[in-house]
């Protein structure tokens, strides 16, 4: 059984601050990795995807991949109250139903004004 | 584009009961999926499809039945609904082709209550 595990927080930080979200995963042979924010009632909403080892950034956000550690994390600069929400962790396997996702329980995130 | 369309948005059921929840995307994305997200966990694939008239299990299948006809509609019945069966239902979407990564589009939910 392929396994996405995240901390399920939740994770306070002040307003300005950086947040850090962390995942890690089962499969070494995964492929690509995403990041879903869920505001509570909602639906996931994709914010960030990353598929090669290292750093991409998109305005406050920035995923991380070491596929050596098989790990992936989300650093959320300059935190607002408004991305109070839960992150989901997003991993598509190597395995041969590649076409999946498997997702992680989510991290519950406060960001307090 | 309105994107993932999901109907109902709410339903109450009763033990027994049957109900299809509607889903629909304009986007041309040959894939599509059914999770249920029950509260405080991730999302667990019930049933995906790879394009009109191919549909697969996913995770948790049992009491559940999907089909695809068209491109841009992917039903999920539920026969005999039982308590378990109450959660959220999302459907979402993907385009899959050569160098593409599987980024998925969801709609908005059904919330399923079975008494």
């Amino acid at each position: 059984q392929k396994e996405v595990e995240q901390n399920s927080g939740p994770l306070s930080v002040p307003e300005g601050a950086i947040a850090s979200l962390n995942c890690t995963y089962s499969d070494r042979g995964s492929q690509s990795f995403f990041w879903y924010r869920q505001y509570s009632g909602k639906s996931p909403e994709l914010i960030m995807s990353i598929y090669s080892n290292g750093d991409k950034e998109d305005g406050r956000f920035t995923a991380q991949l070491n596929k050596a550690s098989q790990y992936v994390s989300l650093l959320i600069r300059d935190s607002q109250p408004s991305d109070s929400a839960t992150y989901l962790c997003a991993v598509k396997e190597s395995s041969g139903s590649a076409r999946q996702l498997t997702f992680g329980s989510g991290t519950q995130l406060t960001v307090l004004p | 584009n309105a994107g993932v369309t999901q109907t109902p948005k709410f339903r109450i059921l009763k033990i027994g009961q049957s109900m299809t929840l509607q889903c629909t995307q304009d986007m041309n994305h040959n894939y599509m999926y059914w999770y249920r997200q029950d509260p405080g966990m991730g999302l667990k694939l019930i049933y995906y499809s790879v394009g009109a008239g191919i549909t697969d299990k996913g995770e948790v299948p049992n009491g559940y039945n999907v089909s695809r006809s068209t491109t841009e509609d992917f039903p999920l019945r539920l026969e005999l609904a039982a308590p378990s069966q109450t959660s959220v239902y999302f459907c979402a979407s993907s385009y899959l082709g050569a160098g593409n990564y599987n980024e998925q589009f969801f709609g908005p939910g059904t919330r399923l209550t079975v008494l």
